[in-house]
């Protein structure tokens, strides 16, 4: 199974910095990357898939980089409404796994 | 517009069994690889299987944790995916969301149903 390791699980950010978030897989997952925010007590939104690639409706601010083992998610000028826990998703194998989530706490 | 609504959640005693369901519309059902993903209170996502679409035989694959206690199924004709879970423990707890699978991605998710294991 492919492991992927986020490795903060949380931290505290302020309204208006960049905030980057990491992705480690155990192995190659060739950009088979997606990043799902989710709030309490709602199912998680699909925000990146392909690594980089954005959903439709998902602000500009949100972008996703990176190759091989090795991913980001980036948040350029946090809001109010990003506030919330991020989770990394590996499709390159089934079975298909999480990473333990990053949850953004306001200062 | 895409829907999912799972219902069938409760309070279950150890060694029970209870059957999830997802009632889908606005997409051709039998399409779609259909996932369930479950999220203990507190914790990560965990992906459970899926079952896959038409053009794929609607064959199915579970992760190493629920295979051979739990089975996904799909009733074609009415668009509703099904998770039966038998041989249930206390880990087993948690909000179990059903979601329209594209290519491995999660685009589309139900609400989700909670489900208590608990004497």
């Amino acid at each position: 199974d492919i492991q992927m390791t986020q490795s903060s699980s949380s931290f505290s950010v302020s309204l208006g910095d960049r905030v980057t978030i990491t992705c480690k897989a155990s192995e190659d997952i060739y950009n088979r990357l997606a990043w799902y925010q989710q709030k309490p007590g709602n199912a998680p939104r699909l925000l990146i898939s392909g690594a980089t690639s954005l959903e439709t409706g998902v602000p500009s601010r949100f972008s996703g980089s990176g190759s091989g083992k090795d991913y980001t998610l980036s948040i350029t000028s946090l809001q109010t409404e990003d506030v919330a826990t991020y989770y990394c998703q590996q499709y390159w194998s089934t079975p298909l796994t999480f990473g333990a989530g990053t949850k953004l706490e306001l200062k | 517009e895409v829907k999912l609504v799972e219902s069938g959640g409760g309070l279950v005693q150890p060694g029970g069994s209870l059957r999830l369901s997802c009632a889908t519309s606005g997409f051709t059902f039998t399409d779609y690889y259909m996932s369930w993903v479950r999220q203990p209170p507190g914790k990560a996502l965990e992906w459970l299987g899926f079952i896959r679409n038409k053009a794929n035989g609607y064959t199915t694959e579970y992760s190493a944790s629920v295979k051979g206690r739990f089975t996904i199924s799909r009733d074609n004709s009415q668009s509703i995916l099904y998770l039966q879970m038998n041989t249930l423990r206390a880990e087993d707890s948690a909000t179990y969301y059903c979601a329209r699978d594209g290519h491995g991605r999660f685009a589309y998710w139900g609400q989700g149903t909670l489900v208590t294991v608990s004497a």
